[in-house]
């Protein structure tokens, strides 16, 4: 079965750093293009950030230069490493797996996601 | 304020039709971009209803359809359920890369 498992969150002071974990099972995360996507409390969702399989990665103007995707192939496990956290940042992170051609992509399957509350 | 506009509600009754729309733009889904559509039921993660504009998962009841028609696209749901109450997202892609989603249309059963 196909599945992802996040891990990471919690409540954490405003410009504090966290890191979130992806474990993915039935598939191979370095064969496939993995993004965060978050939703903030009662609002909509918000993609966040992607890595490629080659291993190249984006990120919304919203968390660059403060937010590191990566993975770590032996563990089959997708990470977000975020710094200098805003309140802004507050949300559920749910990484997810890219499915298609990236212009024309989809996210397949979700995580169950992980609750980062920034606030001090 | 998200890329892709919906409406933040929909409503009808057990049995009925209901359609939720998606706007864009050229940059996005007039550009040519699939749109893919989303389940979110009440305290759980997305999940893939749609892909590539009209495709169903397996699993997913052919009582939900989808459409796009230039910078649009729209969500069918027939024979409504009361299972079917949640909230609805539509997804794109933009420039940069940059996935865009809708801000999302709950959907209530009467």
């Amino acid at each position: 079965e196909v599945q992802l498992v996040e891990s990471g969150g919690g409540l954490i002071q405003p410009g504090g750093s966290l890191r979130l974990s992806c474990a993915a099972s039935g598939f191979t995360v370095s064969s496939n293009y993995m993004s965060w996507v978050r939703q903030a409390p009662g609002k909509g969702l918000e993609w966040v950030s992607v890595i490629y399989s080659g291993g190249s990665t984006y990120y919304a103007d919203s968390v660059k230069g403060r937010f590191t995707i990566s993975r770590d192939n032996s563990k089959n496990t997708l990470y977000l490493q975020m710094n200098s956290l805003r309140a802004e940042d507050t949300a559920v992170y749910y990484c997810a797996r890219g499915r298609g051609k990236k212009t024309t992509s989809w996210f397949d399957p979700w995580g169950q996601g992980t609750l980062v509350t920034v606030s001090s | 304020q998200s890329v892709l506009t919906q409406p933040p509600s929909v409503s009808g009754a057990p049995g009925q039709r209901v359609t939720i729309s998606c706007t864009g733009s050229s940059s996005n889904i007039g550009a040519g971009y699939d749109v893919h559509w989303y389940q979110q039921l009440p305290g759980t993660a997305p999940k893939l209803l749609i892909y590539g504009n009209s495709n169903r998962p397996s699993g997913v009841p052919d009582r939900f359809s989808g459409s796009k028609s230039g910078t649009s696209a729209s969500l069918a749901i027939t024979g409504l359920q009361a299972e079917d109450e949640a909230d609805y997202y539509c997804q794109s892609y933009d420039s940069s890369p940059n996935w865009v989603f809708g801000g999302g249309t709950k959907l209530t059963v009467l």
